[in-house]
């Protein structure tokens, strides 16, 4: 099936542990994303890239990391110096049409 | 700047009747409008788009939106709710400058049987 793949569902991170989500797509888009999704919340874009190589911040790109080095693949590395890191991260990519495809989701929780 | 709102934070509405979710959105070109269905602990599925053509924009699950360009709104309807619409819908508009969508904060929409 084609579509996008996060991992793990799950998360807990200690205190002062960077941790990496996964996220997989197999749809040929360039562009991918990771929002951010606070209970009850909207989303707010973390990170975003239009092309292998290449990313650009969001609007709350503070203690998150990126890599784009394969168009399948865009992991998000939430680092210790992220202070609220729990929340339910959602990555995405977008066809040339702009329409946007999300992922299942990961829940990050800070132990 | 391109933006997106959505007035109600939940809409409540009984099972058969119709339901309307509203969206307003302010851009400086031609506008490019999405909605998009959250279930509970799932991603966001998308559900219709308007770029260009027919103000009335037919999408999944039997529900369509009205693009009105004199009062910038774009309101996701059903003409018959089901209990199983309850869920968050989310409505986005494309930035002209980045492409990014930008989303408003949602509404809950609860239909009861």
């Amino acid at each position: 099936d084609g579509g996008i793949t996060q991992s793990p569902k799950y998360l807990f991170r200690k205190e002062g542990q960077n941790v990496t989500l996964s996220c997989e797509q197999n749809l040929n888009h360039d562009a991918m994303y990771w929002y951010r999704q606070d209970p009850g919340q909207g989303l707010r874009l973390i990170y975003y890239s239009q092309i292998v190589n290449d990313f650009q911040k969001g609007d709350i790109a503070e203690g998150y990391s990126v890599s784009r080095e394969k168009k399948e693949s865009f992991p998000l590395t939430v680092t210790s110096a992220q202070k609220n890191p729990t929340a339910f991260y959602l990555c995405a990519s977008s066809d040339p049409g702009n329409t946007i495809y999300f992922g299942e989701g990961s829940w990050l929780t800070v132990v | 700047a391109q933006s997106v709102a959505q007035p109600e934070d939940q809409v409540n509405v009984a099972e058969g009747n119709p339901l309307t979710v509203k969206c307003t959105y302010s851009v400086s070109g031609n506008p490019y409008l999405f909605w998009y269905v959250q279930y509970p602990n799932r991603g966001l599925q998308f559900l219709l788009k308007y770029i260009t053509g027919d103000n009335l924009v037919k999408g999944s699950y039997g529900f369509e939106a009205e693009f009105n360009k004199s009062q910038t709104s774009f309101h996701l309807k059903k003409p018959s709710a089901l209990v199983s619409d309850s869920a968050l819908y989310f409505c986005a508009v494309r930035d002209d400058s980045s492409y990014k969508l930008i989303f408003g904060s949602g509404t809950r929409l609860l239909v009861r049987p």
